[in-house]
């Protein structure tokens, strides 16, 4: 079935180093989604990517969609302690279900 | 954005017992709900697909005479953990998918179960 590889598994950076984390899938996809957890919280929704080699950016978040549309990252320049999270990527399956990658667990050393 | 409310955020029980979670869309209707499961430190597993006023569709391995789900209104689904064991201790999480077009999800609070 459909699979997404989210590398890597955890991150600890200095404050103001920046941060990325990747997916790859072996398929082409529709479209990714990218979501961020916080410890003890839920998922809450980032960003969608739709268009091969599309870029986005919400202030110090910058996502990108692959050219063949089977890849995506998510980096964060300058990280900040409200940083601290789990970062997840998603992608669809069918029926409007998503299924996640692994995540990427970031902390950040003030 | 929607809102999706689930309750409780957190339940202990004894083995054996049966414990009911709720997930409602407050703002919109939600034909299709999802359940999911988290682990310590791991991803969200999908467990089931919560479907209005039909059959819910379960993954792989999950159980379904275990983890009733009841999907009545357009606004509430329900999963049961029926005859919890200690290896059902989890955090489960609903969501619901925006009917705006886009296929975000927008998720509950999740429900932290553990079974004593």
């Amino acid at each position: 079935g459909q699979q997404v590889m989210q590398i890597p598994q955890y991150q600890h950076v200095q404050e103001g180093e920046d941060f990325t984390t990747y997916c790859n899938s072996s398929t082409t996809l529709s479209n990714i989604q990218w979501y961020k957890q916080r410890p003890g919280g839920h998922p809450v929704f980032l960003i969608q990517l739709v268009k091969s080699g599309e870029v986005k950016k919400q202030k110090r978040l910058t996502f990108q969609f692959g050219e063949a549309k089977k890849n995506s990252s998510l980096h964060i320049t300058a990280t900040q302690t409200t940083d601290v999270g789990t970062y997840f990527c998603a992608v669809p399956r069918g029926q409007g279900n998503l299924i996640f990658g692994k995540g990427t667990k970031l902390s950040v050393k003030p | 954005g929607a809102v999706v409310s689930q309750h409780p955020s957190r339940v202990i029980c004894k083995s054996g017992t049966s414990v009911k979670i709720e997930c409602r869309s407050l703002d919109f209707q939600a034909t299709t709900m999802f359940w999911y499961r988290q682990f310590p430190k791991q991803s969200l597993m999908l467990m089931a697909t919560s479907n209005e006023g039909s059959k819910a569709t379960y993954e792989q391995g999950v159980e379904k005479d275990k983890f009733l789900i009841n999907h009545a209104s357009l606004t509430l689904s329900t999963l049961t953990v029926t005859s919890a064991h200690p290896e059902d201790s989890s955090f489960y999480i609903c969501s619901a998918r925006d009917v705006g077009g886009n296929e975000k999800l927008f998720f509950g609070s999740g429900t932290q179960l553990s079974v004593l």
